[in-house]
């Protein structure tokens, strides 16, 4: 069976800190790797990694995939109040426009 | 600002009510997800259609639950009768698949549907 996995399940930091959020996947076929950031309301798509070793970057927010073994990272740097969050994770499926969700990690940022 | 749209955003009713949940997609894409987030189970994709046509209703309960799009703007879920267990966020989201089974643009997902049932 298809699993996602994050860790940890939830963070507390406090401004300014660098984070790391962990993800493995099993997934059948796998395709890509996807990254969602949810506040209280609907996953707003943060990034999707296709290949091993090459880093997306968008301002403080990076990721990486590695498909050798079947994870992923999502670095925050300099965090900010803004950044607490669910942060979810997703497996890809070749063959089928399927998306596997990991529970989430929960970041806290206090000022 | 395209995005997804999704009606009513709340929902409380009785058990054994039908529930009817409305979606629609951003114009153009040519895929929509139901899907139920619980903070026990988190993310559980329901039903997923491409071209209006159903691709996946695996995890969907099939007694209670259906899904249909009746056409290209419009997509829904049905719950009849509903349970106290069905209380959750309902989200649709839509994404488009240029090449089918191949690369896919991301999923969009609507603000959602908490829907709570008594």
């Amino acid at each position: 069976e298809d699993k996602v996995v994050q860790s940890p399940l939830s963070l507390v930091v406090h401004e300014g800190d660098t984070v790391t959020l962990n993800c493995s996947y099993e997934v059948t076929n796998f395709r890509s790797l996807l990254w969602y950031k949810q506040e209280k309301k609907a996953p707003t798509f943060l990034f999707m990694l296709t290949s091993s070793g090459i880093e997306k970057k968008s301002g403080r927010l990076s990721s990486i995939l590695d498909k050798k073994e079947l994870f992923s990272i999502l670095n925050i740097t300099a965090t900010q109040t803004g950044d607490s969050a669910v942060y979810l994770c997703a497996g890809g499926q070749g063959g089928s426009e399927k998306l596997v969700f990991g529970k989430g990690t929960k970041l806290t940022v206090n000022p | 600002d395209a995005r997804v749209t999704q009606t009513p955003r709340h929902k409380v009713t009785e058990m054994g009510q039908e529930v009817t949940m409305r979606c629609q997609p951003i114009l153009g894409h040519n895929t929509v997800f139901w899907y139920r987030q619980t903070m026990m189970q988190g993310l559980e994709l329901l039903a997923y259609f491409r071209n209006r046509a159903p691709l996946d209703d695996s995890g969907m309960p099939k007694d209670r639950f259906s899904a249909e799009m009746p056409d290209a703007t419009l997509a829904t879920l049905k719950i009849q009768p509903s349970e106290p267990r069905d209380s959750a966020v309902y989200f649709c989201a839509s994404g488009l698949v240029r090449i089918a089974g191949g690369l896919t643009d991301t999923q969009y997902f609507g603000p959602g549907t908490r829907l709570t049932v008594l």
